[in-house]
C-alpha cells in the first residue's frame, strides 16, 4: 500500500464549472504526479510536483492547474471543466525522489464533464 | 521527443500458456529505466517488473520476465503459467531519470480463457 488517497474518486460536472481533485500522501515523499488516462493514449503527465510550491508541466498541462501547499497534498484543478477532460485521473509518488525508480499510483478519480 | 510504441492492442491466451506483449521505445538517452505496469479491472496501476538499462541481465520476477534488447530498443514482457488474474492491461514505460517522469505506451488488453 503506497498510502495514496485520491478523492473524489467519482464526479459529475457541467462544462465550464470548477473542478478540483486533491491527492494525499502519508509517506512524506517530494514528488508527485498527475496522470489522465484516455483510450488509446495510455497515460500522459498534466504536471508534477518536487517540493511544496514547486511545480512543473507536463505534456497535456493546457487547462489544468495544480498547487501544493503541504508535503503530503497535490491539487490538480480544472478552472473551466470542458468535455475533452472526461477521463480517469492519477495520482502518483515516486518513492525514490525523482530518481531512476517507478511510480507508484492511487487508485484514480473519473471524471465526468457533461 | 520519447516515445513508447505497444504495436498489440489486444491479445488472448488460455490459461497455463505462455504469452509475450511487445514494447519498443525510443530515447537518445544511454542511462534509463523500464517498467511494465498491470491495470486490472479494478482500475489500479500495479508495478509488475523493472529493468534497469545498464544491466544486461533480463529481470525477472516469478512467472514474469522480460526480454531487453537495448540496441533494438526493444522491452517484451513474457508471461508463464498465465492464470485468470493476469487479465487485465498491460502498460510499458521507461523513465530517463529526469524526476522520475514516466512515458506510458498505449497498452496491450490481455484476456486469460480457460
Amino acid at each position: 500500500d503506497a498510502g495514496i488517497t485520491q478523492s473524489p474518486r467519482h464526479k459529475v460536472t457541467e462544462t465550464g464549472t470548477p473542478v478540483t481533485l486533491r491527492c494525499h500522501q502519508t509517506e512524506n515523499h517530494r514528488y508527485m504526479y498527475w496522470y489522465r488516462q484516455d483510450p488509446g493514449h495510455g497515460l500522459r503527465l498534466i504536471h508534477y510536483s518536487y517540493g511544496v510550491k514547486d511545480t512543473d508541466k507536463g505534456e497535456v498541462s493546457d487547462g489544468y492547474s495544480v498547487s501544493r501547499s503541504k508535503t503530503e497534498d497535490f491539487l490538480l484543478t480544472l478552472e473551466s471543466a470542458t468535455s475533452s477532460q472526461t477521463s480517469v485521473y492519477f495520482c502518483a509518488i515516486s518513492p525514490t525522489g525523482g530518481g531512476h525508480g517507478e511510480l507508484f499510483f492511487g487508485e484514480g478519480s473519473r471524471l465526468t464533464v457533461l | 521527443a520519447q516515445t513508447v510504441t505497444q504495436s498489440q492492442p489486444e491479445m488472448s491466451v488460455q490459461e497455463a500458456e505462455t504469452v509475450t506483449l511487445s514494447c519498443t521505445y525510443d530515447t537518445s538517452e544511454n542511462n534509463y529505466y523500464l517498467f511494465w505496469y498491470k491495470q486490472p479491472p479494478s482500475r489500479q496501476m500495479i508495478l509488475v517488473i523493472r529493468q534497469e538499462a545498464y544491466k544486461q541481465q533480463n529481470a525477472t520476477e516469478n512467472r514474469f520476465s522480460v526480454n531487453f534488447q537495448k540496441a533494438a530498443k526493444s522491452f517484451s514482457l513474457k508471461i508463464s503459467d498465465s492464470q485468470l488474474g493476469d487479465t487485465a492491461m498491460y502498460f510499458c514505460a521507461f523513465t530517463t531519470g529526469t524526476a522520475s517522469k514516466l512515458t506510458f505506451g498505449t497498452g496491450t488488453r490481455l484476456q486469460v480463457t480457460l
